[in-house]
């Protein structure tokens, strides 16, 4: 099993629909969680980190359930722009683990 | 400008042929690490390294090697390469203070094909 799993996708959208990417992660030690982006033939980005409390950065928004292991991401109001490979990432000690990604399409 | 720097970006071999990836960052992180990405597999870590001198194995290390000898370089050898290390392969940097804000900095990546 891997340590860290998302949703296979790919995930198909009109413009301006709402999107959610899961994620869950096996190592309860891993600390810290975060999303990156990487469009095709790209490096990843980073997108934001995931805070126990929830957190927000305009359109998206990253949710962590600690007692179930689980990281959510929420895309609104999807843009054409926003077509990439969506990769959850765990920090355990000092070292990144890194989920296989779910890809989104927005469509026009 | 902050930045991970990898070399060569594409490159053809042949298979025994020895070859290494540079990779260099000038952001004096102490963190660095590779990894290879194959469809439908995504980012696979190859090695990784906490500081100069100490690496470490990640998941797919077989028929790599690496060395930390200075904070800045991290560079990628395969020493007989095989055609199932056809792959997109990427480097990063982090510093341990930063952990927290989880910044990995990539390299644009180094595509590799072993015929």
């Amino acid at each position: 099993r891997k340590e860290v799993e998302q949703d296979p996708g790919p995930f198909n959208v009109p413009e301006g629909a709402t999107v959610a990417f899961n994620c869950t992660y096996s190592n309860s030690a891993s600390q810290s969680f975060f999303w990156y982006r990487q469009d095709c033939r790209k490096e990843p980005k980073l997108l934001m980190s995931v805070y126990s409390s929830g957190n927000e950065d305009g359109r998206f928004t990253a949710q962590l359930n600690r007692a179930s292991q689980y990281i959510s991401l929420l895309i609104r109001d999807s843009k054409l722009s926003d077509s990439a490979t969506y990769l959850c990432v765990a920090l355990k000690g000092q070292n990144f683990v890194f989920g296989p990604g779910t890809r989104l399409s927005v469509l026009p | 400008e902050a930045q991970v720097t990898q070399n060569p970006r594409y490159l053809i071999t042949v298979t025994g042929k020895k070859l290494t990836v540079t990779c260099s960052q000038n952001m004096n992180h102490e963190y660095m690490s590779w990894y290879r990405q194959d469809p439908g597999l995504g980012l696979r870590q190859i090695y990784y390294s906490m500081n100069v001198e100490v690496t470490d194995k990640g998941d797919v290390p077989e028929g790599y090697k690496v060395s930390r000898k200075e904070k800045r370089n991290f560079p990628l050898i395969l020493e007989s390469p095989s055609p199932n290390q056809t792959s997109l392969y990427f480097c990063a940097s982090s510093a341990p203070g930063q952990g927290k804000t989880g910044e990995l900095f990539f390299g644009e990546g180094s595509r590799l094909t072993v015929l």
